[in-house]
């Protein structure tokens, strides 16, 4: 079964560092979201994206944060300057467009920020 | 705005007992539902989902759940529940954005099972 992959599984970095967190959608998706979840808590929204922009953003994703797409194949989530609270386990997911079948979750980067 | 409720942060059942987690959720049309299961830093794994049609849905893992519209709840049973179902449980309510878009996935807090032998 296609799956969504997202890389690295894992990322360590420090306080006012850059960030890209990389993810893998199915091959013919066409709608892309990340969602983010701090330890302990509930899985929130960040942003999704759809014909190469963002269709929604809620009001964690700000300036710091930004998503492309590059090469068709990518689909990636860069914070710029990383505070300590942006810890995290970062979920991207994907749906193909047209007859709705629900969303398909990759299985996560954890970013520690130190 | 869509909502969602999980009344319950940690429920605990002995192995073998019957399970009900309980979500209840805020949209104003038909909504798309979910529940997810997590297990400590692992992935959302998807149990089963709503969009339309029978209100008894079946999931994996031998977990069901009802919609009901009338009290705005989805709520996800087994019926003997296994040492291995102890996990995270998230309810998440999910709706067309418009036009030909999909909006935002909205997750309740989460409900944190436990299973004694």
């Amino acid at each position: 079964e296609p799956e969504v992959t997202q890389t690295p599984s894992h990322q360590v970095t420090q306080m006012g560092q850059e960030v890209i967190l990389r993810c893998v959608p199915i091959s013919n998706h066409l709608y892309f979201y990340w969602y983010r979840q701090i330890l302990g808590q509930k899985v929130e929204f960040l942003v999704s994206f759809y014909n190469n922009e963002i269709s929604e953003k809620s009001e964690i994703f700000d300036d710091q944060f930004s998503v492309e797409r590059p090469d068709g194949s990518n689909f990636t989530l860069k914070i710029r300057s990383t505070k300590l609270e942006d810890s995290a386990m970062y979920f991207c997911a994907s749906i193909p467009g047209g007859t709705f079948y629900g969303y398909t979750f990759g299985s996560g980067t954890r970013l520690t920020v130190v | 705005a869509q909502s969602v409720t999980q009344p319950d942060i940690h429920i605990t059942v002995s192995e073998g007992a019957s399970l009900e987690l309980r979500c209840n959720y805020s949209y104003g049309a038909t909504p798309y539902l979910f529940w997810y299961v997590q297990s400590p830093g692992q992935g959302l794994q998807l149990l089963l989902k709503y969009f339309s049609g029978d209100t008894l849905v079946q999931g994996i893992k031998g977990f069901e759940a009802e919609f009901k519209r009338s009290q705005s709840s989805f709520n996800l049973r087994k019926p003997s529940v296994h040492w291995s179902d102890a996990a995270e449980y998230f309810c998440a309510v999910g709706a067309r954005a418009g036009g030909t878009s999909y909006g935002k996935l909205t997750f309740g807090q989460g409900t944190i099972l436990t299973v004694h032998p």
